[in-house]
């Protein structure tokens, strides 16, 4: 069964850092391109960055422009986010998803998400 | 950005019930929508992809339709585990995609 595990998250202050990482298996990684969303508590999902499958186009979110940072080990099959001057607004349970493309159409789809990890920012 | 705005933001419903949630994108996106269920404390799941396409193992209860601007997610009968959160998202931009804010199915 296709698997996506996050980690990383936690208690930061604001102006820090922190690195998330989502582990892949059972699927050919490098195929595929990622996304990043998050859902701050008792909110909606809000999408924040996507890699492209040939892991070359990255993509942001404006509200995270500048701050964060998608990329990825081909070798580990493992998925980050580099998330530096982080605020307040930025408290959320952080999901990874791979995507999906319809075999007619070009029609992205995010078809496997993991269960998320929680960071807070707070002081 | 292109904005994607659902309504109701919640419903009340029976078991049994016929349920529509409507989505409305800022600018029009052809077929590129797909729909999600959550349920509290879980990730999304995918149901419904390209505005009308079921994904596998999603029962047939649910629906999806619309192109352009307006779409719809149907479920035809509602069942006990389909009370959840429901998010349409727009796929028309490649890889930078908005959601909807979400309806939030309650039992009636």
């Amino acid at each position: 069964e296709v698997q996506l595990v996050e980690s990383g998250g936690g208690l930061v202050q604001p102006g820090g850092s922190l690195r998330l990482s989502c582990a892949a298996s059972r699927f050919t990684f490098t195929s595929y391109a990622m996304s990043w969303v998050r859902q701050a508590p008792g909110k909606g999902l809000e999408w924040v960055s996507a890699l492209s499958g040939n892991g070359i186009s990255t993509y942001y979110a404006d509200s995270v422009k500048g701050r964060f940072t998608i990329s990825r080990d081909s070798s580990t099959n493992t998925l980050y986010l580099q998330m530096n001057s982080l605020r307040a607004e930025d408290t959320a349970v952080y999901y990874c998803a791979k995507e999906d493309i319809a075999a007619v159409g070009y029609y992205y789809y995010m078809d496997v998400w993991g269960k998320g990890t929680t960071v807070t920012v707070s002081s | 950005d292109i904005q994607m705005t659902q309504s109701p933001s919640s419903l009340s419903a029976s078991v049994g019930d016929r349920v529509t949630i409507t989505c409305r994108a800022g600018q029009s996106i052809s077929s590129y929508l797909n729909w999600y269920q959550q349920k509290p404390g879980k990730a999304p799941k995918l149901l419904i992809y390209a505005a009308s396409s079921l994904q596998s193992g999603v029962p047939s209860r649910f629906s999806g339709s619309g192109s352009g601007t307006d779409f719809t997610l149907t479920i035809s009968s509602l069942q006990p585990e389909d009370f959840a959160t429901y998010y349409c998202q727009q796929s028309y931009s490649t890889l930078t995609w908005t959601f909807g804010q979400g309806t939030k199915v309650e039992i009636k």
